[in-house]
């Protein structure tokens, strides 16, 4: 089965500066990959996906995340947090169980802003 | 356009009572359906996902059980329920069989006392 590592369960970011959420992948078979954003007490929302295209991913509210086989890893970018960018982000990997597809989560990382 | 919805929103039970939340699919035939499970600290956990009609697949054997009788209908039940089972539930839908992109319904907090 394939599996998500994301790195660190908290990230504290001040209002403007860079946001980096990390995630590292298994997977034997090429993956598609996503990210995932949950505010509380609401359901997932799509962020962005890799499905083998282009390696630089664009989403949603400024997001982008880059695919690098190498290194296994689909990191997750912003450029400048906004205080509205804080909640919890979920990186899933494409997954086989028994024949049929799903999405396998890592643990989530919850982004705080501060001003 | 599609829309999921889940019930309740938000539930407090006791310990052994029974529970049953229900997730509907709207603008869709035939849709895969799944059930997560969030607890605190543990990411998302997958419960079971159905390919149609009564076809329910289980990832966690535990005193939960999942039913689909009808085709945008995915039901939740528990005959007693434990501590353990407190968390947020999460119903979703796959929209792109391409991709396997997952919609997520708003979620059903259950709390059991």
């Amino acid at each position: 089965a394939q599996s998500v590592t994301q790195l660190g369960s908290h990230v504290s970011v001040s209002e403007g500066a860079l946001v980096l959420l990390r995630c590292n992948y298994s997977s034997s078979v090429p993956p598609y990959l996503f990210w995932y954003v949950q505010y509380p007490n609401q359901g997932l929302q799509l962020l962005l996906k890799y499905t083998s295209a282009a390696t630089l991913v664009k989403g949603i509210n400024g997001f982008e995340a880059e695919f690098k086989k190498s290194e296994t890893s689909f990191h997750l970018t912003k450029p400048s947090a906004h205080m509205s960018d804080a909640a919890e982000y979920f990186c899933a990997v494409s997954d086989l169980r028994s024949g049929y597809s799903t999405l396998t989560f890592g643990k989530g990382t919850m982004l705080l802003v501060s001003p | 356009s599609q829309t999921i919805h889940q019930w309740p929103a938000t539930l407090v039970q006791p310990v052994g009572s029974p529970l049953s939340l229900e997730c509907t699919v709207e603008g869709t035939s035939n849709p895969n359906l799944y059930w997560y499970r969030q607890a605190a600290g543990r990411g998302l956990q997958l419960l079971f996902y159905s390919v149609g009609i009564g076809q329910i697949s289980s990832e966690v054997p535990q005193n939960l059980s999942a039913s689909r009788p009808q085709d945008r209908q995915f039901i939740l039940s528990s005959k007693k329920l434990l501590l353990s089972d407190s968390g947020f539930y999460l119903c979703a839908w796959r929209v792109d069989s391409g991709a396997n992109v997952l919609t997520f319904g708003a979620g059903s907090r259950l709390t059991v006392l």
